[in-house]
């Protein structure tokens, strides 16, 4: 079946540091894959995306690359601040539904 | 653009009551909206998809005359949460599809609303 496995947290980081989560997926077909932001208190919020192999999406600093080959989609920053703490829910689109990872909650400590 | 609103935000109601929670896209036109569930430091849960004009798909497990979903129009789709019981206090989310069917959205992205809590004593 289709499904999103993403690392285990919290995460804890301080600021300035490297971040990556991971993500992998499984899926018939070929989907579309995202990474939703949840902050705190706030709704689900679109971080960036990719529809097809190869493709990075990158937004505030974010980066995700598509890859085919090992079904990843593992979200990257160089340099996380504060205000990035929030939860992090990396998703697959097929047939216009979402399967969902189970989110990775980051703190980033000042 | 792209704004999708939820209402209330909040409830908190008796067990036996029913409780009804709205989703609105504000300044687009959705022929599909969905309703999700998130559980406390768990994954969001499809409970089902709301098509304007015809009856919801519900997924497995989903009791859908517990869970009644209305989608009168382009923009707004209903949830009512029947004789309610403190098991269904949740998290619940509505997320909205732009565009129509068959329209130009090919990677259908979905705009989700700020949540309600629902809270069932």
């Amino acid at each position: 079946g289709n499904s999103v496995t993403q690392m285990e947290g919290p995460v804890t980081l301080s600021e300035e540091a490297f971040l990556t989560i991971n993500c992998t997926y499984t899926a018939t077909g070929y989907p579309s894959l995202f990474w939703y932001v949840q902050y705190p208190g706030e709704g689900l919020q679109l971080l960036l995306k990719a529809t097809k192999a190869d493709d990075k999406g990158s937004n505030k600093g974010f980066e995700a690359t598509y890859r085919k080959e090992t079904t990843s989609f593992h979200l990257e920053k160089g340099s996380v601040q504060v205000s990035d703490s929030a939860v992090y829910f990396c998703a697959l689109n097929l047939n216009r539904k979402l399967i969902w990872g189970l989110g990775t909650s980051l703190a980033v400590n000042p | 653009g792209a704004v999708v609103s939820q209402h209330p935000s909040w409830v908190i109601c008796k067990s036996g009551t029913s409780v009804k929670i709205e989703c609105r896209s504000l300044d687009f036109q959705a022929t599909t909206m969905f309703w999700y569930r998130q559980f406390p430091k768990q994954s969001l849960m499809l409970m089902a998809t709301s098509n304007e004009g015809s009856k919801a798909t519900y997924e497995q497990g989903v009791e859908k005359d517990k869970f009644l979903i209305n989608h009168a129009s382009l923009t707004l789709s209903t949830l009512t949460v029947t004789s309610a019981h403190p098991e269904d206090s949740s998290f619940y989310i509505c997320s909205a599809v732009p565009g129509l069917a068959g329209g130009p959205n090919s990677y259908n992205e979905q705009f989700f609303g700020p949540g309600t809590r629902l809270t069932v004593l």
